[in-house]
């Protein structure tokens, strides 16, 4: 199937820094890519939808402002957490659509980077 | 998108069959059934996606009724490394839509 990275795959920083995380596909371009959130024993929580050239869309609930995403070519994505805080240390990872043959799309997931703030 | 309901958990022992079924009463007729298996820290991985019918890889099969309001997943002869959080995702397959994931089915295979 097709590859997705993510970079870093572990961050620490202090409460108030501003931290990158990005997502890449590595043999496949992807106008679209998706960043989620899961919390430990939780399910992931789809956070933004991110597309190639455009702003992203965000779901009900996730500051635009505070979740930076910027999707500037069809196989990198970019999640920039600022003026992170404690609550927000999470496991984000981000996904790419790939189109199979015929009408199927799917869908194709990171490593995910785990994120803590102190 | 349409809902799905998944057991919360399932216990099996090692070289078992595992069926873990999905019931997606409200899907719609372009809606594709996915799952995904999750290991601790690690992003999901695509295992088997499926329409109607039958399907079958080299890692599990799908069995869908006619009907296509549940699914169930097949895991062969499983192993310890089976132990993993299982997503069933029903949605449609002709653009770039969003998925939502349920809360999975957290399967643990016992030596």
């Amino acid at each position: 199937g097709a590859v997705v990275s993510q970079h870093p795959s572990w961050v620490i920083c202090k409460s108030g820094t501003s931290v990158k995380i990005e997502c890449r596909s590595l043999d496949f371009q992807a106008t679209t890519m998706f960043w989620y959130r899961q919390f430990p024993k939780q399910s992931l929580m789809l956070m933004a939808t991110s597309n190639e050239g455009s702003k992203a869309t965000y779901e009900q609930g996730v500051e635009k402002d505070k979740f930076l995403i910027n999707h500037a070519s069809l196989t990198l994505s970019t999640l920039t957490v600022t003026s992170a805080h404690p609550e927000d240390s999470s496991f984000y990872i981000c996904s790419a659509t790939v189109k199979e043959a015929g009408p199927k799309k799917t869908q194709y997931f990171g490593p995910g980077t785990r994120l803590l703030v102190l | 998108l349409a809902k799905t309901t998944q057991p919360i958990s399932m216990d099996s022992y090692e070289g078992q069959e595992v069926n873990i079924t999905c019931s997606h009463n409200n899907i719609a007729t372009n809606d594709y059934i996915t799952w995904y298996q999750q290991f601790p820290s690690q992003g999901p991985r695509f295992i088997i996606q499926g329409y109607k019918t039958k399907v079958t890889n080299e890692v599990a099969s799908l069995f869908i009724p006619a009907d296509r309001k549940s699914s169930t997943l097949s895991l062969p002869r499983v192993s310890l490394s089976d132990t993993a959080v299982y997503y069933c995702l029903v949605g449609p397959n002709f653009g770039n839509e969003k998925l939502t994931f349920g809360t999975g089915t957290r399967l643990t295979i016992i030596p």
